[in-house]
């Protein structure tokens, strides 16, 4: 059974570094899927932050700009983000999740999701 | 970006009822539309992907439909399980990858 956990501080000063890592359990991080990160403020919709594949080549939301790194881990069989620079309105729900595609039809989805991390930005 | 727009907002319905939740793409994604179930306190958990196909494990009463820029999310019979709030996606050749707003369903 494959999957996903956040993990880090729960609470970040503004003009700081957001880091989580989510660890990935049940399948190897070098099989063929993108890894996501997606955030969810309080009360509000699901934003898409970015995604790595395991070889590198990530992919980033430009609303972002330029303040997310998102890398992985093999050893450790896990992936990372990094969000410089926050502040208040970077307070959300946190999840990790894999992207998957249908071998048949080659769509994509994200089918397995992580429980979310709530990250707090304040001094 | 493409911008998805759901629609209602929220919606109030009783349990049996059968309930249809659309979603509209900013420009042509084709079929490449997915629905998530997002529960409070929980991770959404992915419905259908491909507009149409149901993920292993959902129950048949929830399907899709749709193509181009206009989908729609069907429940055919309410359950109490149900309530929630429901997302679309698009999954189209195109970054950033976008949801729409959510829809709330909530019990009458």
């Amino acid at each position: 059974q494959v999957q996903l956990q956040e993990s880090g501080p729960g609470l970040v000063k503004p003009s700081g570094t957001l880091s989580l890592t989510c660890a990935v359990s049940g399948v190897s991080i070098s099989r063929s899927y993108w890894w996501s990160w997606i955030r969810q403020p309080p009360g509000k919709g699901l934003e898409w932050i970015g995604e790595t594949y395991h070889s590198g080549s990530p992919n980033y939301n430009p609303s972002l700009k330029g303040r997310v790194t998102i890398s992985v881990d093999k050893s450790k069989n896990e992936f990372s983000l990094r969000l410089s620079s926050v502040t208040a309105s970077d307070t959300a729900v946190y999840y990790c999740a894999r992207r998957g595609q249908d071998l048949e039809s080659g769509y994509y989805y994200m089918d397995v999701w992580g429980k979310g991390t709530t990250v707090t930005v304040s001094s | 970006d493409i911008q998805m727009t759901q629609s209602p907002s929220s919606l109030s319905a009783s349990v049996g009822d059968r309930v249809t939740i659309t979603c509209r793409a900013g420009q042509t994604i084709s079929s490449y539309l997915n629905w998530y179930q997002q529960k409070p306190g929980k991770a959404p958990k992915l419905l259908i992907y491909a507009a149409s196909t149901l993920q292993s494990g959902v129950p048949s009463r929830f399907s899709g439909s749709g193509s181009g820029t206009d989908f729609t999310l069907t429940i055919s019979s309410l359950q109490t399980e149900d309530f929630a709030t429901y997302y679309c996606q698009q999954s189209y050749n195109n970054f950033p990858i976008t949801f729409g707003q959510g829809t709330r369903l909530e019990i009458k």
